[in-house]
């Protein structure tokens, strides 16, 4: 299996800070990478596929950047409905493994 | 827009089977989607636990394969999960969902049904 491993597990920010979490992967997945977001009692929210493509009607604030193992989902300008947790997850190879989650909290 | 809906027992005994359907609406099960099970224990991460193609191919999480089978039905347009031999670390939100498989998104799930939590006790 291909593990993904996310930093910071969580963090604390203000609103208006850029906040950057890391994933990696533990063998190259070229760009077959997305990034979820899930807030408390939903289902998860595709915001990233392919490693840096923005899903339609997800703000411009998200963007991911990486390819190969080292990937990166970055807020530009962190906002009040942000605050959540994000899971990368690796589409290259089943099992489609998800990393352990990053909580943004203020 | 596709639109995902979990059914089933929301308490299943310990060795028992938990059972889940996952209706969906608003596109036909056949078009080349993959059918998605995905898991989170309360409080925890997310964990893939396996999909299915129309044409039947599936995937398994090795940690669960020898338990798990998910089925199609295209005369109901909906799919469905078995777990069998269930113990109290089968506890979870269960979620089904669809993931694309083209040449820009690659491979990204991207519809999720609201989730329903199964709880394995005696």
């Amino acid at each position: 299996d291909i593990q993904m491993t996310q930093s910071p597990s969580s963090l604390s920010a203000s609103v208006g800070d850029r906040v950057t979490i890391t994933c990696r992967a533990s063998q190259d997945i070229s760009d077959y990478l997305n990034w979820y977001q899930q807030k408390p009692g939903k289902a998860p929210k595709l915001l990233i596929f392919a490693g840096s493509s923005l899903q339609t009607g997800v703000t411009s604030r998200f963007s991911g950047s990486g390819s190969g193992t080292d990937f990166t989902l970055t807020i530009s300008s962190l906002q009040p409905e942000d605050f959540a947790s994000y899971y990368c997850q690796q589409s290259y190879s089943p099992p489609y493994t998800f990393g352990q989650g990053t909580k943004v909290e203020i | 827009q596709v639109q995902l809906q979990e059914s089933g027992p929301g308490l299943v005994k310990p060795s028992g089977t938990l059972s889940l359907t996952c209706a969906v609406s608003g596109v036909s099960i056949s078009i080349s989607n993959w059918w998605t099970w995905v898991r989170q224990p309360p409080g925890k991460g997310l964990e893939w636990i396996g999909e299915i193609h129309h044409r039947g191919s599936t995937n398994y999480n090795p940690s669960l394969k020898s338990r798990v089978a998910i089925l199609i039905d295209k005369s109901k347009n909906h799919f469905s999960l078995k777990l069998s031999s269930v113990t109290a670390a089968d506890t979870a939100i269960y979620y089904c969902a669809t993931t694309s498989v083209d040449e820009m998104v690659l491979r990204a799930t991207d519809s999720w049904g609201q989730g329903t939590l199964v709880t394995v006790s005696s």
